[in-house]
């Protein structure tokens, strides 16, 4: 079945830093790809999106580009801020659009 | 105005216990779901319904039955609760269960069994 993998966390960095967040993915088709971010103690936002390929999500300086070669979508952002803070979900939607699959989540932690 | 709610947002039951948690979103979206985060943050999908129908069921057990009794929504009842039924439950809705649209999270219920 689908499945979608991320780099394991957590990730710590300082303010200021690059930050990168692996994403690879396993699919029937094309599917459309998010990434969600988990403030804590709150719910899923979604932070971008890319639904074809070659697709560039950007949001709040973060960006991510679907890569079906390499089938990933990879998250960066060139200056993280501690309000970047979060847990980051990989996600993709199947084909029929029913279900996201998610990636078991990266932890950011910025310090300043 | 909240996009979708969901009550309560905490719930400590007891074991063998029957709960519900109930979800409601405003943004006139045609499908629901219900989503479940265990205590490591691994997210799967539970249950989906567009327009009141049942799409997806996800081998989840028999003492979870989701109800919609409006597209509007979409409660979720466990009876005889479990330990591990422990987990935060997230409702969330999208415009028309197709990929290209996001789905929006309600805040989630965190529900402790003891």
């Amino acid at each position: 079945g689908d499945s979608v993998t991320q780099m394991e966390g957590p990730v710590t960095l300082s303010e200021e830093a690059f930050l990168t967040i692996n994403c690879t993915y396993t699919a029937t088709g094309y599917p459309s790809l998010f990434w969600y971010v988990q403030y804590p103690g709150e719910g899923l936002q979604l932070l971008l999106k890319a639904t074809k390929a070659d697709d560039k999500g950007s949001n709040k300086g973060f960006e991510a580009t679907y890569r079906k070669e390499t089938t990933s979508f990879h998250l960066e952002k060139g200056s993280v801020q501690v309000s970047d803070s979060a847990v980051y979900f990989c996600a993709l939607s199947d084909r029929y659009g029913n279900k996201l699959v998610f990636g078991a989540g990266t932890i950011l932690r910025v310090k300043s | 105005d909240t996009a979708v709610s969901q009550t309560p947002k905490y719930l400590v039951t007891q074991m063998g216990n029957d709960k519900s948690i109930k979800c409601e979103q405003n943004l006139g979206h045609d499908t629901m779901y219900w989503y479940k985060q265990d205590s490591k943050k691994f997210l799967k999908i539970m249950f989906s319904y567009n327009n009141k129908e049942l799409i997806i069921n996800e081998t989840v057990p028999n003492r979870f039955s989701p109800k919609s009794p409006d597209k509007a929504h979409l409660n979720l009842h466990i009876n005889s609760l479990e330990l591990g039924d422990s987990a935060v439950y997230f409702c969330a809705s999208s415009q028309d269960g197709t990929p290209d649209y996001e789905q929006y999270f309600g805040p989630g219920t965190r529900l402790t069994v003891t």
